[in-house]
């Protein structure tokens, strides 16, 4: 399977506190995708990173890619309590995404 | 901004009862997904669509179930014959071309008595 998996399962901070979350994935990706999943909601893209880039930015998300580690970071900095959700790394290889099991962020205010 | 839309939000039926759930993608997209997400797991792939036809399905996606595209802007998922383990959230998605971001609904819950 290339099924991403997140680390940790679960992470609670503190407003304005960073939020680090890491995927793993098995196989050879095109790129790899994070979404967010409010609870009960659908699920909403953040950024995705080719297999080729080893960094991105938007806003407060920074995604980093190591292809060699098959693994992907997602920071968020200074955490809002609007940011509790749950994250998911998705990965595609050809052409469908495979989603791994989340991590669970609660950002207390 | 364009959306995905989904019907019904919740459906409850009976084991054994056809389930048929809607969804309209964005217009100009391409690809289509169905999604699945049982409470508090994580989000399974079901199968995709192209070009009128199925290009690829996960092995839940048995021959209980079968989507199609009937008047060119519905996207449908029918389950025949429910079971409880159909119980989920089913999430539909499109993308305009093979590798970029979804587009997702906001889900149909199916519950399955």
């Amino acid at each position: 399977s290339q099924q991403g998996e997140e680390d940790p399962q679960a992470l609670s901070i503190q407003e304005g506190e960073n939020a680090t979350m890491n995927c793993s994935y098995k196989t050879s990706i095109n790129n790899l995708q994070w979404y967010r999943q409010n609870s009960g909601r659908g699920l909403v893209h953040l950024i995705l990173i080719r297999s080729n880039e080893r960094e991105k930015h938007s806003g407060r998300l920074r995604v980093t890619l190591d292809t060699s580690k098959k693994s992907s970071s997602l920071l968020i900095t200074a955490s809002r309590a609007a940011d509790t959700a749950s994250y998911f790394c998705a990965t595609d290889a050809r052409g469908k995404l495979i989603f791994g099991q989340g991590t669970e962020l609660s950002v207390k205010p | 901004e364009p959306e995905v839309t989904q019907t019904p939000s919740h459906q409850v039926t009976q084991m054994g009862q056809e389930v048929i759930l809607r969804c309209v993608p964005i217009s100009n997209h391409l690809y289509f997904y169905w999604y699945r997400q049982i409470l508090g797991q994580k989000v399974e792939f079901l199968v995709s669509f192209y070009n009128n036809e199925i290009s690829e399905k996960s092995e839940i996606f048995d021959d209980q179930f079968s989507v199609e595209r009937p008047d060119g802007s519905n996207f449908t998922l029918k389950i025949r014959s429910t079971k409880l383990e159909d119980s989920a959230m089913y999430f539909c998605a499109s993308i305009g071309y093979s590798t970029g971001e979804l587009f997702f609904g906001e889900g149909s819950r199916l519950t399955v008595l």
